[in-house]
């Protein structure tokens, strides 16, 4: 059974970056697509970007100037940082699992993550 | 920028079927698009229902469906229970520079 979970820090102050990591448990992290998802307190989800196994990046365009993602296969996990963060940037954030037929199954349990000072 | 709209809510009885559409702004939606649709319960992560359109996941109940109807994604509950009452969401995939986008999502109650 494939897991995935997130981590890093609960509150970051605003201007700085967010670093968040998902780590994978049960399956390879290879020939997949990793998604980061986010969800800000009682709103609808956003989809940040996705990184793939060889670890080429696809940002949402709202965010890219913002975003960048990386990939580690040894250690199967993949990293998120968002510079820059406001208060806007305030949700839990979820890493999800994408495959090449467009297909998203499996997702985290989602990390909150605030921005303030 | 593509906007994806859905009902923002929607009502069914016990037993009730409803169906929750998926629109997208760049015009009709079809199997290129590759519609997923998710099941978010309050305090909990999504869970994966349906993707390319119909294809059920080992876990998805038999009650629920995805089609394409009227130039939109569609997600059929059939035989409705108190369990189904949640937030869903659907998501598309768009390709070039922003592959996917998430549907605003609907509050589905079972009442």
């Amino acid at each position: 059974q494939v897991q995935l979970q997130e981590s890093g820090p609960g509150l970051v102050k605003p201007s700085e970056t967010l670093s968040l990591t998902c780590t994978v448990s049960g399956g390879s992290i290879s020939t997949y697509y990793w998604n980061w998802i986010r969800q800000p307190p009682g709103k609808g989800l956003e989809w940040i970007g996705y990184i793939f196994y060889s670890g080429s990046a696809t940002y949402n365009p709202s965010l890219k100037s913002r975003v960048t993602m990386s990939i580690d296969t040894s250690k199967n996990q993949f990293s998120l940082n968002l510079n820059s963060v406001t208060a806007a940037d305030t949700a839990v954030y979820y890493c999800a699992r994408g495959d090449a037929k467009r297909k998203v199954d499996y997702w985290g349990q989602g990390t909150l993550v605030t921005v303030s000072s | 920028q593509t906007v994806v709209t859905q009902e923002p809510s929607l009502t069914v009885s016990p037993g009730g079927t409803v169906t929750l559409t998926c629109a997208s702004t760049t015009g009709a939606v079809t199997s290129s698009y590759y519609p997923n649709w998710f099941q978010q319960k309050p305090g909990q992560a999504p869970r994966a229902l349906i993707y390319s359109t119909s294809n059920k996941h080992s876990w998805t109940p038999a009650r629920l469906s995805g089609s394409l109807v009227g130039g939109k994604a569609a997600l059929t509950l059939s035989g409705a229970q108190p369990e189904d009452e949640a937030e869903y969401y659907c998501l598309l995939y768009l390709g070039g520079a922003q592959p996917w986008v998430f549907g605003g999502g609907t509050k589905l109650t079972v009442l």
